[in-house]
């Protein structure tokens, strides 16, 4: 099975909102509203930003929002902060009942 | 609040398997499904496989013949073993509680190399 696909690298300035993308198939991003979005700092385990392709786990800021539109989600950060920087993953339940994750992105904050 | 730990050799020599054990608290093996996933040095994240406590399992296809997955749940432990390791197979390894395909709760990783 292959990732799911997102940009390497995105970046924005404090302030701005930026969206990252992660496009797959009818198997599985298309087919399915399991799509999760995680964020990972350095050295550190991922964290559960969006899952069920919009909602906020608790704690999560509302600077947050996932979408998707036919095999792509996406996930939007609005009003940039620092501490937002570190690499996003996506991922999606698969018509095999398996799980695929994207290829990774890195959030630049300028 | 939910914990999980994994543990297990940091080294482990090409051919051999690979065990790890993820140790959880705070929860019920019972209340959701249980996985491992992987990341290689600088990589991203691959999922490797999950379980249900009942016994319900489901392995990546590109490790399937290698890969077993066990629950304890008299320790509240669940197991991964990987069979015939080489060195694509140095990963930081994380344990995880999954729920509808949602990864939860994440163990802190623990990185195991393949090396003689």
């Amino acid at each position: 099975q292959s990732a799911l696909t997102q940009p390497a690298s995105v970046s924005g300035s404090p302030g701005q909102s930026i969206t990252i993308s992660c496009t797959g198939t009818s198997s599985d991003v298309g087919g399915y509203n399991y799509v999760s979005w995680y964020r990972q700092h350095p050295d550190k385990a991922p964290k559960l930003m969006i899952y069920d392709v919009t909602k906020r786990p608790s704690g999560v800021s509302n600077r947050f929002s996932g979408s998707k539109s036919g095999n792509t989600a996406s996930l939007t950060i609005s009003g940039l902060q620092a501490e937002d920087e570190g690499d996003y993953y996506c991922s999606s339940l698969t018509s095999s009942s398996t799980v695929l994750f994207g290829g990774g992105t890195k959030l630049t904050v300028l | 609040q939910v914990q999980l730990q994994e543990s297990g050799p940091g080294l482990v020599k090409p051919s051999e398997t690979l065990s790890l054990t993820c140790t959880v608290s705070g929860d019920s093996l019972n209340s959701a499904y249980w996985s491992w996933v992987r990341q290689p040095p600088g990589k991203g994240l691959e999922w490797i496989s999950y379980m249900y406590y009942g016994g319900s399992t489901n392995r990546n296809p590109s490790l399937k013949s290698r890969v077993t997955i066990s629950v304890d749940t008299s320790k509240n432990q669940f197991s991964l073993r990987l069979a015939s390791v080489t060195a694509a197979d140095t990963a930081v390894y994380y344990c995880a509680g999954v729920l509808s395909a949602t990864y939860f709760h994440w163990g802190q990783g623990i990185l195991v190399t393949v090396s003689s």
